[in-house]
């Protein structure tokens, strides 16, 4: 059964605006990933938050994990029309196997 | 040289062909992986390598088949398959399979498979 859950499933925005981007899933994980993929390419990864941290920065994104909520969430600040593309989150279940979302695919408009 | 190299980048095929995707890992990782991307639909976990040795099969229809010769290297050879196998097929590597501490994968670019 899929894991992770992003929300929502398309998001447009303007340029300089900022997107945010929540996962949900329902078993105890212990980490999560967020990955990004334009479209028709492979999949970049971009941050990786552990199940004791709270929260990560990396550059203009900004990762939130809340494990009593059993649900992330990804800002992208400042966003730009190169941000356009689909993102996705990743959790582990048990054994460590990662399984990713639908994704939600986003829109940054010049 | 990218980290993660897939060949072709582009298939057409009938259903009575035999084919076969390949990937390549410059990383000198432990484990690779096969997933299938259908639009609308959660990537899709088919084959886990670690050290050469096949370790998951997510019921995979036998039409699709496996080979990883070595560490390094991981084809999906391809025989009568069904136009719903058209997809992305994304192949990834990571340092070591998956365990209580799963890094990030590295993903090639993607071979898109279209079977008529």
């Amino acid at each position: 059964s899929q894991q992770g859950e992003e929300d929502p499933q398309a998001l447009s925005i303007q340029e300089g605006e900022n997107a945010t981007m929540n996962c949900s899933y329902k078993t105890s994980i212990n980490n999560l990933q967020w990955y990004r993929q334009n479209s028709g390419r492979g999949l970049v990864h971009l941050i990786l938050i552990r199940s004791n941290e709270r929260e990560k920065h990396s550059g203009r994104l900004r990762v939130t994990l809340d494990t009593s909520k059993k649900s992330s969430s990804l800002l992208i600040t400042a966003s730009r029309a190169a941000d356009t593309a689909s993102y996705f989150c990743a959790t582990d279940n048990q054994g460590g196997k990662l399984i990713f979302g639908q994704g939600t695919e986003l829109s940054v408009k010049p | 040289e990218t980290g993660v190299t897939q060949t072709p980048r582009h298939l057409v095929m009938g259903m009575t062909n035999k084919k076969s995707l390949k990937c390549e890992q410059h990383l000198g990782h432990n484990a690779m992986y096969w997933y299938k991307q259908s639009a609308k639909k959660p990537l899709e976990l088919m084959f886990v390598y670690s050290l050469e040795e096949r370790v998951e099969n997510n019921s995979v229809p036998s039409r699709f088949s496996p080979e990883c010769p070595n560490s390094s290297h991981l084809f999906l050879h391809l025989h009568t398959l069904q136009p719903e196998d058209s997809a992305l097929y994304l192949c990834a590597s990571s340092q070591d399979v998956w365990g209580p501490d799963t890094g990030e994968l590295f993903f090639g670019e993607g071979s898109r498979l279209t079977v008529l």
